[in-house]
C-alpha cells in the first residue's frame, strides 16, 4: 500500500458526460501528479500540482482540468467524454519534484 | 524531444536466468532516471538514479546510469516467477519537471 488513495476504483459512463476523479496524497507529500494509461499509449503524464499550484503540464487535453485543494487532495475533471478517454487514471504523490513518486491504485474509467 | 526508449519490448526467460533491461533517453535538462515495476496494478518504485556510474542495488535487482551515453540498465539476477511484470523506465527532466515514461519491457519468467 503506497499511502495514496484514489476514488472511485471503477467508473462507467457514457460519451459526452463529465466525471471527477479524486486523489489523496501520502501524508506530508506536497506534489500530486496525474497520469493516463491506455493500452496503445502507455503511461502518459497529464499534470502536476505542488502545494496547490500547477507545476507542470504534460499531454492533458483541454477537456480535462485538475486542481489541488488546500488540504492537498486533488481532483481530475474529465468532460465531454469520448470513447478514447477510456483508460486507467493514476495519481501519484511525492514530497518534492525530484523525489520518488508513489502511485495510487488507479481509477479505471470506461466510456460507453 | 522527451523520448524514452526501452528494449527489448518483451522478454521470456526461465527461472534462474539473469536479465538486462535497457533504457535510453534524450537529454533535455536531465534530472533523474527512475525504474518502476508494474504488475496488474499501479507501478511500484524500484530505483531513482541521478549520478553516472553509481550502481543502486536492492536484493537481486540492480541498476546503473550512464549520463554520457544516455542510457540506464536494470539487471535482475536469479529471476523468479514473481519478477514477471512490465518494467517501466522514466526520465525526469525538462524545465517543466516532466516525467516521461518509456513503453516498458514485458518480462515473463517461466518456471
Amino acid at each position: 500500500d503506497s499511502g495514496v488513495t484514489q476514488t472511485p476504483k471503477h467508473l462507467i459512463t457514457a460519451t459526452g458526460q463529465r466525471v471527477t476523479l479524486r486523489c489523496s496524497p501520502r501524508s506530508g507529500d506536497l506534489s500530486v501528479y496525474w497520469y493516463q494509461q491506455s493500452l496503445d499509449q502507455g503511461l502518459q503524464f497529464l499534470i502536476q500540482y505542488y502545494n496547490g499550484e500547477e507545476r507542470a503540464k504534460g499531454n492533458i487535453l483541454e477537456r480535462f482540468s485538475a486542481q489541488q485543494f488546500p488540504d492537498l487532495h486533488s481532483e481530475l475533471n474529465l468532460s465531454s467524454l469520448e470513447l478514447g478517454d477510456s483508460a486507467l487514471y493514476f495519481c501519484a504523490s511525492s514530497g518534492g519534484s525530484l523525489d520518488e513518486q508513489f502511485f495510487g491504485p488507479g481509477t479505471r474509467l470506461t466510456v460507453l | 524531444e522527451d523520448k524514452v526508449v526501452q528494449s527489448p519490448l518483451s522478454l521470456v526467460v526461465h527461472e534462474g536466468d539473469t536479465v538486462t533491461l535497457n533504457c535510453s533517453y534524450e537529454v533535455t535538462n536531465f534530472r533523474s532516471l527512475l525504474w518502476y515495476k508494474q504488475e496488474k496494478k499501479a507501478p511500484t518504485f524500484l530505483f531513482m538514479l541521478t549520478s553516472s556510474g553509481i550502481e543502486k542495488k536492492s536484493g537481486r535487482l540492480s541498476s546503473i546510469l550512464d549520463k554520457k551515453e544516455l542510457f540506464s540498465i536494470l539487471n535482475i539476477t536469479a529471476t523468479q516467477t514473481g519478477d514477471s511484470a512490465v518494467y517501466l523506465c522514466a526520465r525526469y527532466g525538462g524545465s517543466n519537471y516532466k516525467l516521461t515514461f518509456g513503453k516498458g519491457t514485458l518480462l515473463t519468467v517461466n518456471p
